[in-house]
């Protein structure tokens, strides 16, 4: 079993839409939380960070933790044709184990 | 504002042949981390380098060696290469005591034929 687990979708939403994209993982270590946007054959791109547990909002987008259910969500509201992307969440339990532990990405599309 | 700049951004090479890919992270930037992709795959740990030391080691194999160079800059070489080893490799850079947050750059795109 990976250690961060992600429904690779795809995902396929109307303009408008609310979308909500989740993981889950296993590792009660992992303190800082990342979502991030990949589009095809692109690096990815940081959207959101939260460290802990706790709901983070910067425009359209919401990230929420909940680590007690070991649990993270991404929601962005009045979705676009441009967020039509692959989301990645990725985790780590920082400090000298920085390096990211990722999800599998789920694969959004937002129709006009 | 500057990013994480990669080069090449594709390179084909021969099986058994050697690579050498560079990373020039976000001025300021002092930790450096290798990802490996691979088709349809997440984004795979490979190394990182924090103040030209070597910081963290994932699944990075024994053919692979990195460094990181005293401007910050990284270089991941690659010899023998397999099949395999074709996919997207990605640098990101992030500034210590910045709470781990990582920004990439846009990746080498390594082809083996």
């Amino acid at each position: 079993q990976k250690e961060v687990e992600q429904d690779p979708g795809p995902l396929s939403v109307p303009e408008g839409a609310i979308v909500s994209l989740n993981c889950t993982y296993s590792n009660s270590a992992f303190q800082y939380f990342m979502w991030y946007r990949q589009y095809s054959r692109k690096g990815p791109e940081l959207l959101m960070y939260t460290y802990s547990s706790g709901n983070k909002e910067d425009g359209r987008f919401t990230a929420q933790v909940d680590k007690s259910s070991k649990y993270i969500s991404l929601f962005i509201r009045d979705s676009q044709p441009s967020d039509s992307a692959t989301y990645l969440c990725a985790m780590t339990p920082g400090g000298s184990q920085g390096n990211l532990i990722f999800g599998k990405g789920t694969k959004l599309s937002v129709k006009p | 504002a500057a990013g994480v700049i990669q080069s090449p951004r594709h390179l084909i090479k021969e099986k058994r042949e050697t690579a050498t890919l560079k990373c020039y992270p976000i001025p300021r930037h002092d930790t450096v981390y290798w990802y490996q992709q691979g088709p349809g795959q997440d984004p795979q740990f490979l190394i990182s380098f924090y103040e030209k030391m070597q910081s963290d080691k994932g699944s990075i194999p024994d053919r692979f060696s990195a460094q990181q160079f005293s401007d910050y800059h990284s270089e991941l070489n690659m010899s023998s290469l397999e099949l395999g080893d074709s996919a997207l490799y990605f640098c990101a850079s992030s500034l210590s005591g910045s709470l781990d947050t990582q920004y990439f750059g846009p990746g080498t795109r390594l082809t083996v034929l």
